[in-house]
């Protein structure tokens, strides 16, 4: 079973277009984060949710919009894409008493 | 903000040599992590030392942290071509449902 899933995997789409990325963990966590790897590989907290309540916003742009209906599931919706959103998105999990968070396996996206 | 900085960016060794690999970090932390990427992959967790810890072995590796100088190294040893990959460090704030802070990582090329 796997413990953070992300889908989809892969997402190639137009510029101007609006996407959803869908972040789902079966642990029981109750904060979920978003993480973006730019092409440089550099990795940095976009995201966190707390009992679906968002507890950090990292001066992301207001075209993304993370969303949580429920403590295992935290989406993140992204408006008008740019080309400089193209990147590999991680989700995490973690909770009180988790040393460690939990990754997804990453969402590659590629704006053209 | 970003406060991890692996040194080098770059290292290519030769199989059976051993690599080492430095991470720097500027606030206190509860712990402090190391992942590996492989190229177009996620992120494996391969080991934690806690901020109390000096030392930690797993396997062919080996983690050190010296808190006093915000600095924590990773020695793998005998590498293997599979070990090529992008490693990264990541810091776990005191606070626990923070984000990791992540550090810009270092390639490593194993040459067979």
């Amino acid at each position: 079973d796997t413990a953070v899933s992300q889908t989809p995997k892969y997402l190639v789409t137009q510029m101007g277009n609006d996407k959803s990325i869908k972040c789902e963990q079966n642990l029981g966590h109750d904060t979920m984060y978003w993480y973006k790897q730019d092409s440089k590989k550099f990795l940095k907290i976009m995201f966190s949710y707390n009992n679906k309540e968002l507890i950090i916003n990292e001066t992301v742009p207001n075209r993304f919009s993370p969303k949580s209906p429920d403590k295992a599931h935290l989406n993140l919706h992204i408006n008008s894409l740019e080309l400089g959103d193209s990147a590999v998105y991680f989700c995490a999990s973690w909770t009180s008493g988790q040393e460690t968070q939990y990754f997804g396996p990453g969402t590659r996206l590629l704006v053209l | 903000s970003q406060q991890g900085e692996e040194d080098p960016q770059a290292l290519s060794i030769q199989e059976g040599e051993n690599a080492t690999m430095n991470c720097s970090y500027k606030t206190s932390i509860n712990n402090l992590q190391w992942y590996r990427q492989n190229s177009g992959r996620g992120l494996v967790h391969l080991i934690l030392i806690r901020s109390n810890e000096r030392e930690k072995h797993s396997g062919r590796l080996r983690v050190t942290l010296d808190t006093s100088k915000k600095s924590s190294s990773l020695l793998i040893t005998a590498s293997r071509a599979a070990d090529t990959a992008s490693y990264f460090c990541a810091t776990a704030s005191v606070w626990g449902n923070t984000p990791l802070v992540f550090g810009k990582g270092t390639r490593l090329s194993v040459i067979a």
